[in-house]
């Protein structure tokens, strides 16, 4: 079993729609989330980041952390074609300097 | 600040020559990390530093590849000698390490090395 979890996709929404992008981790003691955006060909940035349990809303993005679960997910309301990309779920131990990445989901929006 | 820097943003060599990318850290930023991303395997870690001192080079796929960082502002990663399944974009990220939670790291622009 990988560390972090994410379906690999491709995940194709319509423009204007909700995209729901999943994660899971295996390690209980992870503090800090991470979501990262990677259009093809460029380098990861970082879109949200989640320390608490509920939800965090950033404009259209609303990353949801539920750690008995162990499952961390960003919602994209109001889905753009500019929105389309790998996303990559990050999860990092309290005092750690690395971050465990999962292999990413790639998101189609289609107009 | 111009962000993370990486150098060269393009290299193509031949099996069996020395390959250094190096890369400048955001000034103030305490971790680095050195990545490869191919299509197969995604984004690995290979190494990262803490405060200039390698903290985990579990990633390091072989004696092959080694990394420095003999400064806060600057680090290499090297192979020597290459090979074709070397072939992938590597990325330099640097964080700042603060209390207990882990900051966002910052990547740079990756160089794409093809070994031919």
């Amino acid at each position: 079993q990988k560390e972090v979890e994410q379906n690999s996709g491709p995940l194709s929404v319509p423009e204007g729609a909700i995209a729901s992008l999943n994660c899971t981790y295996s390690d209980r003691g992870s503090q800090s989330f991470f979501w990262y955006r990677q259009y093809s060909g460029k380098s990861p940035e970082l879109i949200m980041f989640i320390y608490s349990n509920g939800d965090k809303e950033d404009g259209r993005f609303t990353a949801q952390l539920n750690k008995a679960s162990q499952y961390v997910s960003l919602l994209i309301r109001d889905s753009q074609p500019s929105d389309s990309a790998t996303y990559l779920c990050a999860v990092k131990r309290p005092n750690a300097g690395k971050s465990t990445f999962g292999d990413g989901t790639t998101l189609t929006v289609k107009p | 600040d111009a962000g993370v820097i990486q150098s060269p943003r393009h290299e193509v060599t031949e099996m069996g020559q020395e390959v250094t990318l190096r890369c400048k850290p955001i000034s103030g930023h305490n971790s680095l990390f050195w990545y490869r991303q191919t299509m197969m395997r995604g984004l690995e870690l290979l190494i990262y530093f803490n405060n200039n001192v390698p903290i985990d080079d579990s990633g390091m796929p072989e004696d092959r590849f080694s990394a420095k960082m003999p400064n806060a502002s600057f680090s290499t990663l090297k192979i020597q000698p290459s090979e074709p399944r070397d072939s992938a974009v590597y990325f330099c990220a640097s964080s700042l390490l603060w209390q207990d939670l882990g900051t966002e790291a910052f990547f740079g622009q990756g160089t794409r090395l093809t070994v031919v």
